[in-house]
This record gives C-alpha cells, sequence and structure tokens, in this order.
C-alpha cells in the first residue's frame, strides 16, 4: 500500500536553529515525491519536488530509498518559515497525490 | 493568471441532503482534482476529471461524483450527506501533458458542514 508517514504534529524551534521535518514512505517502485506548504491565510502550494534536486527557501530534501525516506531539512530557521507542512507522493497512477497528516513548524524568536 | 477559485467558501446541510461545489481551474490548466481534508489530517484524493471524464478516484463512494466541462471547471456532488462529510474540500488544477509534474494549484476550499 502507498502511504506517507509524517511522525510529528507540532515541531518548535527558535530562530536560527536548524530544522528536519520527517517523511516516511511506503511504495513499491520509484516514487515521485514532493513537499507542499500552507501558510497562514494561504492556499496549498508546492514547495519541492525531488526530482528537481533544488533548494526551496534554504529547504533542501533528499529521497533516501533505503530508509524510504524524504526529509525536510533547512540549516537556520526563520520565523516566515512557520507554517503547515505537508509530505505527499504521486500515486502508482500517476493521477493522485498521496498526502501525510502535516508537520507544524513554529519558529519564534 | 487567474487562480483556482472554489464556491461557497462555507456551507452547513443536515444529513440526507445533497450538495454541490463548484470550482474554476487556473487559466491553461486541463485537468481538475478534488481533495478532502478532514480535521487534522492531510488531503485525501477524491477523484480527477480530465477532457470531462473521470481520471482516477480515490476510496469513496459512489454517491461522490463530480463533472468538468468544457472550459476545464468543475463541479463535486455529494448525496445523502453523513455526518463524517463535514471536512475542508479542496480542489486543485494542473496542466497534463506528456509527463504528469505532480505540482497542483490548490484553491482554498469550501468548508462543509453536516448537522
Amino acid at each position: 500500500a502507498q502511504r506517507v508517514t509524517q511522525p510529528e504534529k507540532l515541531l518548535s524551534v527558535f530562530k536560527g536553529a536548524p530544522v528536519e521535518l520527517k517523511c516516511n514512505y511506503s511504495y513499491s517502485g520509484s516514487p515521485e515525491l514532493f513537499w507542499y506548504v500552507q501558510y497562514s491565510r494561504q492556499r496549498l502550494q508546492l514547495l519541492l519536488r525531488h526530482i528537481s534536486r533544488e533548494s526551496i527557501k534554504g529547504f533542501t530534501a533528499d529521497l533516501n530509498k533505503g530508509e524510504t525516506s524524504f526529509h525536510l531539512k533547512k540549516p537556520f530557521a526563520q520565523e516566515e518559515d512557520s507554517a503547515m507542512y505537508y509530505c505527499a507522493l504521486t500515486s502508482q497512477a500517476g493521477t493522485a497525490l498521496i498526502f501525510g497528516k502535516g508537520t507544524t513548524l513554529s519558529v519564534s524568536s | 493568471e487567474t487562480g483556482v477559485t472554489q464556491s461557497p467558501t462555507h456551507l452547513i446541510k443536515t444529513r440526507g441532503q445533497q450538495v454541490t461545489l463548484r470550482c474554476s481551474s487556473q487559466s491553461g490548466h486541463n485537468t481538475v482534482s478534488w481533495y478532502q481534508q478532514a480535521l487534522g489530517q492531510g488531503p485525501q484524493f477524491i477523484f480527477q476529471y480530465y477532457r470531462e471524464e473521470e481520471n482516477g478516484r480515490g476510496n469513496f463512494p459512489p454517491r461522490f461524483s463530480g463533472l468538468q466541462f468544457p472550459n476545464y471547471s468543475s463541479e463535486l456532488n455529494v448525496n445523502a450527506l453523513e455526518l463524517d462529510d463535514s471536512a475542508l474540500y479542496l480542489c486543485a488544477s494542473s496542466f497534463r501533458g506528456q509527463a504528469n509534474t505532480g505540482e497542483l494549484f490548490f484553491g482554498e476550499g469550501s468548508r462543509l458542514t453536516v448537522l
């Protein structure tokens, strides 16, 4: 079964501290993985996708097939990073995104 | 460029009633997907429409149905409403080309409360 697990409901850090939002997945084959973000009073939007191997707003995520993980990392958190973060993967049929339950990141000064 | 718009933003229904939610896709997009997001959960895929036909369906009963129109806008219909249908319903549009990039553009959602 395809599944995305985000073990933390809430992650609280201080400004300038490193951040790691955990994501584990279950999938047969080669998954396409994404991180979506929802800032306060904004709509859900794509943050980054693993195939692009890009850094967006200082965030990176590496796909680790051995550990079936796709953790989101940022070396120095900023207050504007406070948001809800969802890890997602494309279903095997390719028509749906399967989301985790999300992690709320709270960055305080 | 106009983003995804959904209506209504909020509505309250009673058990057994029927509801229709509407979505206008982003300009240039030809595919619409609907997701249900219950409180404290991630979005859950209901179905996708492409070329006015259902192109994939999640684990939802037949009383959840949809339409896509020639202008790519879409409707989600839910019959015989149950209390558990209370949720935020998200519409997302995308362009289905040769490869599915997985980037969906979401609306702000329609919050349905069933009493």
